[in-house]
């Protein structure tokens, strides 16, 4: 069954700082993946997505992400956090004729 | 600049009411999904249709829920009668799917309607 695991429920970072959010997921073929970020009483809105090639995926607002078969991860990175990316961020998995499938979602902090 | 749209934004009802949220999806996206956020359970995956065919809705309690899309260019989510742990968010969102089986390209979602039951 398809499945995706977030281990941060919550993560605290400097303005400046780099970021890493973790994503595992668990498919049985290819997986078709993405990251979605949520702002407060906002809906989700897509960062990237992954669907074959380039294992490292550029994103919009300076994100970017890199797909690990062999560690089934897709983690999400930013080289240095505004403020305003404090928000809620979701991994997802879908594939073929298959819905999305998202983690739990880990919250951001960014400390000026 | 397309987006979904979702109506109404907010709403509280007593308990026992029939909600009814509603959703546009952006024109000319083939799939609509609805779900439901809380703290406590997350996302969670309530129904999914494709050119207006209910394809999934194993994640909707059936004796309350139901979801229909009318049209192509509505989509609606009823609870009747409506309970206070039906308290959440819900979220509409559209996309394309190519292909057969179908690859789901992406979810555009809509603001979502917080529904509170009191």
């Amino acid at each position: 069954a398809q499945s995706v695991t977030q281990p941060d429920i919550h993560i605290t970072v400097s303005e400046g700082a780099s970021l890493e959010l973790r994503c595992n997921y668990s498919y049985g073929a290819t997986p078709y993946l993405f990251w979605y970020v949520q702002s407060p009483g906002q809906g989700l809105q897509l960062l990237l997505k992954y669907f074959s090639g380039d294992t490292l995926v550029q994103g919009i607002k300076g994100f970017e992400a890199e797909f690990k078969r062999s560690q089934s991860s897709f983690n999400l990175r930013k080289p240095s956090v505004h403020w305003s990316d404090a928000a809620e961020y979701f991994c997802a998995v879908g594939g073929a004729g298959n819905q999305f499938y998202f983690g739990t979602g880990t919250s951001l902090t960014v400390i000026p | 600049d397309a987006r979904v749209t979702q109506t109404p934004r907010h709403k509280v009802t007593e308990m026992g009411q029939e909600v009814t949220m509603r959703c546009q999806p952006i024109l000319g996206h083939n799939t609509v999904f609805w779900y439901r956020q809380t703290m406590m359970q997350g996302l969670e995956l309530l129904a999914y249709f494709r050119n207006r065919a209910p394809l999934d809705d194993s994640g909707m309690p059936k004796d309350r829920f139901s979801a229909e899309m009318p049209d192509a260019t509505l989509a609606t989510l009823k609870i009747q009668p409506s309970e206070p742990r039906d308290s959440a968010v819900y979220f509409c969102a559209s996309g394309w799917t190519t292909g057969a089986p179908g690859v789901n390209t992406e979810a555009f979602f809509g603001q979502g309607t917080r529904l509170t039951v009191v």
